[in-house]
């Protein structure tokens, strides 16, 4: 059974970083795409960061610069390494599969991780 | 880049049935995307894979109910036999390289 576990997140002051995880089981996390996605308080989905199967990254360039998407092969996990953290990317933060056949569609995610940024 | 639009709502009585709409932006009419639903206070939920000629793939446990077809840049979802449950907000979602996009979602009221 696939399952995506995310942990890290809390609350954090402006300029500061802070480190989600996301436990993957059922699968292994360097065989598929991954993507983090993200949603702030009342508003709709923004995805963050892609890392393909053969370790390429992508970010969008709200946090292109700030945010570091990688993997743990050894644990299975993927990870987001945010730095330079402004208001604005207070939200909450899902660990998302992509589809192995055709990547680029998102079709497992994870509970998410609530990150706060405020002083 | 691909841009898609959704209306930000609809509204269905319990028991009837609802077509939302994803409009792909113009060049990219012939694109797949996906819907995704997010119950109130809930993460999201892969709800299936829709392609340009309209077959489609859903994710498991996703009911009968629960269907896609297109006709030109727009992608649709129709829930059959509305449910409580069913009220959520629902997202489609496409690709571009380097790139993941959302609509804007439609959040559906169950009346």
């Amino acid at each position: 059974e696939v399952q995506l576990v995310e942990s890290g997140g809390g609350l954090i002051q402006p300029g500061g970083s802070l480190r989600l995880s996301c436990a993957a089981s059922g699968f292994t996390v360097t065989n598929y795409y991954m993507s983090w996605v993200r949603q702030a308080p009342g508003k709709g989905l923004e995805w963050v960061s892609v890392i393909y199967g053969g370790g390429s990254t992508y970010y969008a360039d709200s946090v292109k610069g700030r945010f570091t998407i990688s993997r743990d092969n050894s644990k299975n996990t993927l990870s987001l390494q945010m730095n330079s953290l402004r208001a604005e990317d207070t939200a909450m933060y899902y660990c998302v599969k992509e589809r192995p056949s055709d990547p680029g569609y998102f079709d497992f995610w994870g509970q998410g991780a609530l990150v706060t940024v405020s002083s | 880049q691909v841009v898609l639009t959704q209306s930000p709502s609809a509204s269905a009585s319990l028991g009837a049935s609802v077509k939302l709409t994803c409009t792909l932006s113009s060049g990219h009419s012939t694109y797949t995307i996906a819907w995704h639903q997010q119950q109130p206070e809930k993460g999201p939920r892969y709800l299936m894979k829709l392609d340009s000629d309209g077959s489609h793939s859903k994710g498991d446990g996703i009911p009968d109910r629960f269907s896609g077809s297109s006709s030109g840049a727009e992608r649709y979802l129709t829930i059959s036999s509305l449910q409580s449950e069913d009220e959520a907000d629902y997202y489609c979602q496409t690709w571009g390289t380097g790139m993941r996009v959302f609509g804007g979602g439609t959040k559906l009221t169950v009346l």
